[in-house]
């Protein structure tokens, strides 16, 4: 069964830009079937759909966020990682990635990583 | 894009029924049969109840179950337990190649 971890920085600081990754295991990120995505959660709130990638490179991006997002994939490493520029507190989050399956559902996530923007 | 609309807040007592409702528009639940439900705990990572509308991974009691009546979408939950109580989102893929979320449902059994 394929599983997710994410991993990157627990504090980042205002303006700065966020690098997070994460790891692939028991199943191959090259399968076609699927797209990997990133989607965060804001303290106490809802979930907020970031992106996705395939493992071809294909990409789709939240509009609200497209300007700042940049999802890339790499296969010999089995990761796929998150780039989020320009931060602001409002960033601050806990950052999920998840697998997308046919029938356009997540059906895999990693357990999540809490990200604090704060200076 | 905006959010799909739930209400915010569900309840019932054990062993009773509860329906969730997930509102979106013609540009993504009405245009799809691709709504899914999602069952997260506290500090837990979601987890997927309803996918496609209708269908239950394996696992999932047979409890849960989905349906969608043109822009609206619902979860239904039957004889509810204690461990149904959690906060649930709903999907939905989207006429622009994305995926959006329901504000969330935070379900209290009594």
């Amino acid at each position: 069964q394929v599983q997710l971890q994410e991993s990157g920085p627990g504090l980042v600081k205002p303006s700065q830009t966020l690098s997070l990754t994460c790891t692939v295991s028991g199943g191959s990120i090259s399968n076609g079937d699927y797209y990997w995505n990133w989607i965060r959660q804001h303290p106490g709130k809802g979930l907020e759909w970031i992106g996705s990638i395939h493992y071809s490179g294909n990409s789709y991006y939240n509009p609200s966020l497209q300007s700042r997002v940049t999802i890339s994939v790499d296969t010999s490493r089995k990761q796929f990682s998150l780039r989020l520029s320009t931060l602001t507190d409002a960033d601050t989050a806990v950052y999920f990635c998840a697998r997308l399956g046919f029938g356009e559902f997540f059906d895999s996530w990693g357990p999540g990583t809490l990200v604090t923007v704060s200076s | 894009q905006s959010a799909l609309t739930q209400p915010p807040s569900a309840s019932g007592s054990l062993g009773q029924s509860v329906t969730i409702s997930c509102t979106g528009t013609s540009s993504d639940v009405g245009a799809y049969n691709f709504v899914s439900w999602y069952q997260q705990h506290p500090g837990k990572a979601p987890k997927v109840m309803i996918y496609e509308v209708t269908k239950r991974p394996s696992g999932v009691p047979d409890r849960f179950s989905g349906s969608k009546s043109d822009n609206t979408a619902s979860l239904t939950v039957s004889g509810l337990q204690a461990e149904d109580e959690a906060d649930y989102y709903c999907t939905s893929y989207t006429s622009s190649n994305n995926v959006i979320f329901g504000g969330g449902t935070r379900l209290t059994v009594l």
